[in-house]
């Protein structure tokens, strides 16, 4: 167990939609990076929280946006969806925002866009 | 564009043989080189990691080789198990800059071990 806990595990959604992904740091972890696997593409970054600021983006679509609270969880908005979507989506989580933390990935949530 | 590629796709192996697989990275930035290891259903865990001031970084059954003049590292597990059948990255994450934390991944190998 990684300590970094995403909910839901599954999401099943129409085109079109909106949804909203959640994470929860290891306790004690400032930085919240997003990832996405799909099978085409692999693990791709998308975007880095560090201690409620955005600190690094990937090629997030502006479709997608994220945010990190004060007490340090954090959600992905994905709107507008579309098929190609579907996909894992990961959370991690590191102690500080530097490149030599350790990222501890949570299980991730599958999204199925019918 | 790909900036780290892995090889191989797939790796069969024997029970007690050595799984070997390799990386390439074209960002001379990276400065940190981690493998993660992923069974069905979970997320990516940290297995092992490498800076590039080290050639060699062994824990347990599993070793990083690292050739920083080619851009080449490499994950060998010895002994090869059943249980180390999942599918394994290999990343590169850039020191400092704007992409502060960000890693970059291998498209995955997936290994499976044969009893």
């Amino acid at each position: 167990d990684s300590g970094v806990t995403q909910t839901p595990k599954h999401l099943i959604t129409a085109t079109g939609q909106r949804v909203t992904l959640r994470c929860s740091p290891r306790s004690g972890d400032l930085s919240v990076y997003w990832y996405q696997q799909s099978l085409d593409q692999g693990l791709q970054f998308l975007i880095q929280y560090y201690n409620g600021e955005e600190r690094a983006k990937g090629n997030i679509l502006e479709r997608f946006s994220a945010q990190q609270f004060p007490d340090l969880h954090s959600e992905l908005n994905l709107s507008s969806l579309e098929l190609g979507d579907s996909a894992l989506y990961f959370c991690a989580s590191s102690a500080g925002g530097q490149f030599n933390q350790p990222q501890h990935f949570g299980d991730g949530t599958r999204l199925s866009i019918l | 564009q790909q900036q780290v590629k892995q090889s191989p796709q797939s790796l069969i192996v024997q029970k007690g043989g050595i799984s070997i697989i390799n990386c390439a990275y074209e960002n001379t930035a990276f400065d940190y080189f981690p493998w993660y290891q992923q069974f069905p259903g979970k997320g990516p865990a940290l297995l092992i990691a490498i800076r590039p001031d080290v050639s060699e970084k062994k824990e347990g059954r599993f070793t990083i080789s690292f050739n920083k003049s080619a851009k080449q590292f490499s994950l060998h597990i010895m002994d090869s198990q059943p249980g180390d059948s999942a599918t394994y990255f290999c990343a590169a994450r850039r020191a400092g800059g704007t992409s502060y934390g960000k890693l970059t991944f291998g498209q995955g190998t997936i290994l499976t071990v044969h009893p």
